[in-house]
């Protein structure tokens, strides 16, 4: 079982549409909860940290269930410019630290 | 945050030859990660850059093959030797600050060997 999973996609979804991610990981142990968003050809870069609360960044909101080990990003009101690849990761202190990505969820926005 | 400049951008290499990655920080790091990303494909973490000692690697990734320099808290090298086509992927360098924080990565590497 891979420590991050996700659906790899991809979503095809029309602008202003509402779309879900979601992502499990294996650790039960794990600290901290991010969404990063990788453009093609591109390195990846921190969209948002995930808390137990949940937070929310304009039209992105993360999710965060420890007891479900799940964590979730919706967008609403989609743009042509959310097109990328998502990825969740997850930070453990299981034998030393370790950032853990997982193998990212494709978007495509469409006019 | 934190810039990362990693060199070369790119490369075309022969078999059998060896490709050295750099990697400059704008300010001086603790934590310093290689990951390879291959087409399509998650982050796969290599090793963890130690400043002053040897680099830890994940399972899968051998010194021999992935030596890493960390000479000081600001720069890093991974080297690639004996490539093979097998090898042929993004590599990248990241930082952080401390656990549990953002990582910030180079503009990657993309090589390709033929």
């Amino acid at each position: 079982r891979k420590e991050v999973e996700q659906d790899p996609g991809p979503f095809n979804v029309p602008e202003g549409a509402t779309v879900a991610f979601n992502c499990t990981y294996s650790n039960s142990a794990s600290q901290s909860f991010f969404w990063y968003r990788q453009d093609c050809r591109k390195e990846p870069k921190l969209l948002m940290s995930v808390y137990s609360s949940g937070n929310e960044d304009g039209r992105f909101t993360a999710q965060l269930n420890r007891a479900s080990q799940y964590i979730s990003l919706l967008i609403r009101d989609s743009k042509l410019s959310d097109s990328a690849t998502y990825l969740c990761v997850v930070g453990s202190n299981t034998g030393g630290f370790k950032t853990i990505f997982g193998a990212g969820t494709r978007l495509f926005v469409k006019a | 945050s934190a810039v990362i400049s990693q060199k070369p951008s790119r490369d075309i290499c022969q078999r059998g030859t060896s490709l050295t990655i750099q990697c400059q920080v704008d300010s001086q790091v603790t934590m310093m990660f290689w990951y390879r990303q291959q087409p399509g494909q998650s982050l796969t973490l290599i090793a963890t850059a130690n400043q002053g000692s040897e680099a830890t690697y994940e399972s899968g990734f051998v010194i021999d093959k992935f030596p890493i320099s960390r000479p000081n808290l600001t720069f890093s090298t991974l080297t690639v030797s004996n490539m093979s086509p097998e090898d042929s992927s993004i590599y990248l360098c990241s930082v952080q600050r401390g656990p549990n924080t953002e990582a910030f990565f180079g503009q990657g590497t993309r090589l390709t060997v033929v």
